[in-house]
């Protein structure tokens, strides 16, 4: 059964860039059926998507973060990873990394997230 | 973007009782909403995807229902293993986005 796990620094100083690994184990991040996903929660609050990334290096972002928010896919070690720019105390979260299940279904497109890593939590300060 | 509202943010109950959330939408989404459960300092798992598939593992209990913009999550009989947060989350439109949460705790 797959399964993710998420890494890196804990603790990141503003104005400074987040950088975070997922591995994938129990099954290949080149698996067609599947994109890869980051999500953010800040303590007490609800969920927000970052972006996905395909194994080719294919990646879509969230808007609002699109300017600060870089994906990228290393398939030989089974991994991706996120970075985040400039960041604030505001990207003070825990970040979990998923897998992005995309199937037909009745012909339509659809997907969900599962699994999840058991996430990371990130203080952005000095 | 599409904004999720999810009523309401919180509720008490009881073993044994039969327990609704709803999720709206700020348009039509058809049936491309799924649901999660997510307990105190874990990770969310996904109970509901397609608006009403239960995930393969996900007791029965577990049901979902609506298309549009108004959906429903049901506990048929709510267990011990239930008070948890839920989240109603869209994948018809890019960004994805999750609902506000449900906060289900024992009365």
């Amino acid at each position: 059964q797959v399964q993710l796990q998420e890494s890196g620094p804990g603790l990141v100083k503003p104005s400074q860039t987040l950088s975070l690994t997922c591995t994938v184990s129990g099954g290949s991040i080149s698996d067609a059926r599947y994109y890869w996903s980051w999500i953010r929660q800040p303590a007490g609050r609800g969920l927000e998507w970052i972006g996905r990334i395909y194994s080719s290096g294919s990646s879509h972002y969230n808007p609002s973060l699109e300017s600060r928010v870089s994906m990228s896919v290393d398939t030989s070690k089974n991994q991706f990873a996120l970075t985040l720019s400039s960041v604030t105390a505001a990207d003070t979260a825990m970040y979990y990394c998923a897998r992005d299940v995309f199937i037909m279904l009745r012909g339509v497109p659809t997907n969900w997230f599962d699994p999840w890593g058991q996430g990371i939590l990130v203080t952005v300060s000095s | 973007d599409i904004q999720m509202t999810q009523s309401p943010s919180s509720l008490s109950a009881s073993v044994g009782d039969r327990v609704t959330i709803t999720c709206r939408a700020s348009q039509n989404i058809n049936s491309y909403l799924n649901w999660y459960q997510q307990k105190p300092g874990k990770a969310p798992k996904v109970l509901i995807y397609a608006a009403s598939s239960l995930q393969s593992g996900v007791p029965s209990r577990f049901s979902g229902s609506g298309s549009g913009t108004d959906f429903t999550l049901t506990i048929s009989s709510l267990q011990p293993e239930d008070f948890a947060t839920y989240y109603c989350q869209q994948s018809s439109t890019s960004p994805l986005s999750f609902g506000g949460g449900t906060k289900v705790e024992i009365k």
